[in-house]
């Protein structure tokens, strides 16, 4: 079963609205969660590496006043992407590692389809 | 220059055959870890299988395998009998180094499509 969960799947909504996409580990505790963005026929991108109890790193290029990342608990991360813009649209999904170990893969949550019209 | 790089943007595979899809990275740390994920057109990623630097043995994993050539910096993921359901973007990554470092490094993917 899902071990990661993402919420909304979907969002639409006006320029100018701020959008929170939360991300939940659900049977472990992810100190460390990323976040990543899917445009369409592309590859994920690596937007920001979310620390529990410590300010994201973000990659270069992204705008941190634009992608808010709160990582407040050991089970939830949130992006809240501020005041969205026609360009912000697109696949936005976080993952998180079950345990630490160079062999442990990243699992992902479903993925929240961002829609600013 | 590209970490990871997937050659081949779609292939075609008839069902129950076998299917090779071509991963080559490029790093000069030792330690690092080469992962296959999945894709379906929902969306959500799916993990198939890990390889790591100093593994010994190719990974196997079901009807999923890895031909690991590190001299030649290649991971290769190979399908075995092809399901319809295995239609989907695969992507090859990349984790390096150890310790905490969980960053993954993604390649452009590879949309398989397997026909009946």
């Amino acid at each position: 079963g899902a071990v990661v969960s993402q919420h909304p799947s979907w969002v639409i909504c006006k320029s100018g609205t701020s959008v929170k996409i939360e991300c939940r580990s659900l049977d472990f505790q992810a100190t460390t969660m990323f976040w990543y963005r899917q445009f369409p026929k592309q590859s994920l991108m690596l937007m920001a590496t979310s620390n529990e109890g410590s300010k994201a790193t973000y990659e270069q290029g992204v705008e941190k006043d634009k992608f808010l990342i709160n990582h407040a608990s050991l089970t939830l991360s949130t992006l809240t992407v501020t005041s969205a813009h026609p360009e912000d649209s697109s696949f936005y999904i976080c993952s998180a590692s079950r345990r630490q170990g160079r062999n442990q893969p990243q699992h992902f949550g479903d993925g929240t389809r961002l829609s600013i019209l | 220059a590209q970490k990871i790089t997937q050659t081949q943007p779609g292939m075609f595979v008839q069902e129950k055959e076998a299917v090779t899809l071509d991963c080559t990275y490029d790093t000069s740390d030792p330690s690092y870890g080469l992962f296959w994920y999945k894709q379906p057109s929902s969306g959500e990623m799916i993990f198939l299988i890990y390889q790591g630097s100093y593994d010994q043995q190719n990974a196997t994993e079901g009807r999923y395998s890895l031909n690991f050539q590190k001299a030649r910096k290649s991971a290769n993921l190979v399908i075995s009998a092809s399901q319809l359901g295995d239609s989907a973007m695969y992507f090859c990554a990349m984790r390096e180094g150890g310790g905490s470092n969980y960053k993954l490094t993604f390649g452009k993917g590879t949309l398989l499509t397997v026909n009946p």
